[in-house]
Order: structure tokens, then sequence, then C-alpha cells
């Protein structure tokens, strides 16, 4: 099984419809993260938890909503789907630093939602 | 100006040459830096990541680093067609543990 995992992998949604994408991971992470990808935009950030009591908003946050229900899941929600937000939406998870020789290892993505919106 | 810039290309290399990929970043405050690639439709994979001036070599992958040019670059040897992806550049700020990713460079190796 695959440390993160996103459902559902594809979806085509009608305008204002409401939507919920799911991340769930095993690799034990506090951090997770929501971007989407859009070409020549790169990825971008739109909600991240440092833990299951902490959200955050990234720099695209308006016309989204996050849940973090347990230390492996983090959902992310589009109230009102709308067209611009047809993307392809990444999860992922961090380790945070410790030590006294901290060293961060990046990210772990998961496979990613193809999200339509029409 | 971008916090992560990067040559969008595409960028032809012919196979078994040497792929050079540039990225140069805004915030001085910089501490880590991180070389990922990713195929169509996929997500990115992490390749190299590097914390301190100079090269460190992993495989065919060398990743460079210049804080005071604030500039990090990879470097593919003995290109094959399987390194065709795009390669993002991704940067992380001392204390914040978000990362900030440039746009990309597609590579194309031709065989």
């Amino acid at each position: 099984d695959a440390d993160v995992t996103q459902t559902p992998r594809n979806r085509i949604t009608k305008t204002g419809k409401r939507i919920m994408l799911e991340c769930s991971q095993t690799k034990g992470h506090d951090r997770m993260y929501w971007y989407r990808q859009d070409p020549g935009l790169g990825l971008r950030l739109i909600y991240y938890s440092f833990d299951v009591k902490d959200i955050n908003k990234g720099e695209i946050s308006d016309g989204y909503s996050v849940s973090r229900q347990a230390q492996a899941k983090f959902s992310l929600s589009l109230e009102s789907a709308i067209p611009n937000q047809t993307a392809l939406y990444f999860c992922a998870t961090s380790d945070p630093q410790t030590g006294p020789n901290p060293r961060y290892y990046g990210y772990t993505f998961g496979s990613g939602t193809r999200l339509t919106v029409v | 100006q971008k916090e992560v810039e990067q040559n969008s290309g595409p960028l032809s290399v012919p196979e078994g040459a040497i792929a050079s990929l540039n990225c140069t970043y805004s915030d001085r405050g910089s501490q880590s830096f991180f070389w990922y690639r990713q195929y169509s439709g996929k997500s990115p994979e992490l390749i190299m990541s590097i914390y301190s001036n100079g090269d460190k070599e992993d495989g065919r992958f060398t990743a460079q680093l210049n804080k005071a040019s604030q500039y990090v670059s990879l470097l593919i040897r003995d290109s094959q067609p399987s390194d065709s992806a795009t390669y993002l550049c991704a940067v992380k700020r001392f204390g914040n543990e978000k990362l900030t990713f440039g746009t990309g460079t597609r590579l194309t190796i031709i065989p």
C-alpha cells in the first residue's frame, strides 16, 4: 500500500457542487499539506496542518476548507466548486525537524486527484 | 520576483549527454533545497536534497548549491529517455517547514 493515499484519483463534478478530497497516510508524519498544480503555475499551497489541532491557510485558500480528522487523515473540501478549481490536487506529508543537527527530508506526496469542474 | 524561478523549457538533450537544470531563489533565509522529478500526470518524486554549498552526487545526479549567488542546479549525467520529465526545484526556509516550489523545467531526452 502507498504511504500517502488520495481518493478519489479522478473526479468530474458540476459547478456549485460540494466535493471532498481525502488523504490518508501511514508515514506517521505530523505535518500534512494540500497543494494544487496548474500548468505554468506550479504547485501552490492551499492549506497545511502541523498537528490535529493546527490548521493554517496557504497562499490560495479561498474557496477551500480542510479537516484534520486524525493524525493520519487530512481532507480538502470545495464548498461550491467552480471551473477554475479544475486542477491536479496533491496531498503531502513531512516529518518535523528534531535533534541537534536536524535534517529536513522534504515531502512525501500522494498520487494526486485530478479534479474537473464542468 | 518569484520566490523560486526555473526556466520552464522544454530543454532537449541527446541521450548520453549531460542535462543541466537551473534554479534561483530570492529568500536568503533559505536553508534546504530539493529536486523533484515529476512524470506527466504523476506525483513529484524526491531525487536530490542539498543543504550545504558545493556539490552532492548520487549516482548519475549531482546537485550544486551556491548560497551566495542564490543558485541551485541539477546535473544529470548519461541522460536516458527515462529521465524525460518535469523537474521541480523546491526551497525550504529556516524555521519554516513548508516548501516553496518553482514551476518546473520540462526535460526531454532525445534518443
